[in-house]
């Protein structure tokens, strides 16, 4: 069974570029989490879809970054226009379902290391 | 909000054992997890814990105390391969335990040395 996948592994961009994530979840997996980490800091959350739905973008910094999941398949986010403070690891990770008193485990890509210049 | 605070690094030799310590403060619990990551590798599942005690897998080991909103990771008999970061991880209780979004802490760098 094919993992998670992201691409890019590494991207490199001037301030004020632009710049897409793609992220192709476990094949079944409804749920699909976006994450970053910065600097050695907490994996933090930004954004969950279930299938093709924003459940919850609560961790979204700004109206620069946005994420799609169309027919509920993989995923992109895109970061428009990218500043410095972008830069860091970004995570994307999948479960297949949830539900109180039920724990599915987050399976997560190898990420997008993002460096903006 | 939510936090979850973990010490930043911690140093051991092979072969010996190792704890790293997970304290949260959480509007409601859900139980905690832990996960490892290797320097540019993928965050991977290594335990849970929804109720207090003790749970073992192999070399690794979890225990959890609801009443003093703590954790923590047991790795024994270290391995160089187990140099990686280690993060605690809550379910968001904002959602009343219907969701799988995790709140992670700041992580936990352990450096084995030969």
């Amino acid at each position: 069974e094919a993992g998670v996948t992201q691409f890019p592994s590494h991207s490199v961009i001037e301030k004020g570029q632009t710049v897409t994530l793609r992220c192709d979840p476990i094949s079944g997996h409804d749920n699909l989490y976006w994450y970053r980490r910065v600097m050695g800091k907490e994996i933090k959350f930004l954004l969950h879809f279930v299938k093709e739905s924003k459940q919850d973008e609560s961790g979204m910094p700004n109206n620069r970054f946005l994420a799609e999941r169309t027919g509920g398949t993989y995923s992109t986010l895109k970061v428009q226009p990218a500043e410095l403070e972008d830069s860091g690891v970004y995570f994307c990770a999948s479960s297949h379902r949830a539900g109180t008193g039920v724990n599915e485990k987050l399976f997560f890509g190898s990420g997008t290391q993002l460096s903006v210049l | 909000g939510q936090s979850l605070e973990q010490p930043s690094e911690v140093t051991a030799v092979e072969g010996a054992i190792v704890q790293m310590n997970c304290t949260y403060q959480t509007s409601g619990f859900y139980g905690l997890s832990w996960y490892q990551q290797h320097d540019g590798g993928a965050p991977t599942f290594l335990s849970y814990n929804a109720l207090d005690g003790l749970e073992e897998t192999g070399r690794f080991s979890s225990f959890l105390s609801r009443s003093d909103s703590y954790g923590y990771l047991l790795l024994q008999e270290l391995q160089m391969k187990d140099s990686a970061s280690y993060f605690c991880a809550v379910r968001d209780p904002d959602f009343g335990g219907a969701t799988n979004k995790l709140i992670f802490g700041t992580g936990t760098l352990l450096a084995v040395q030969p």
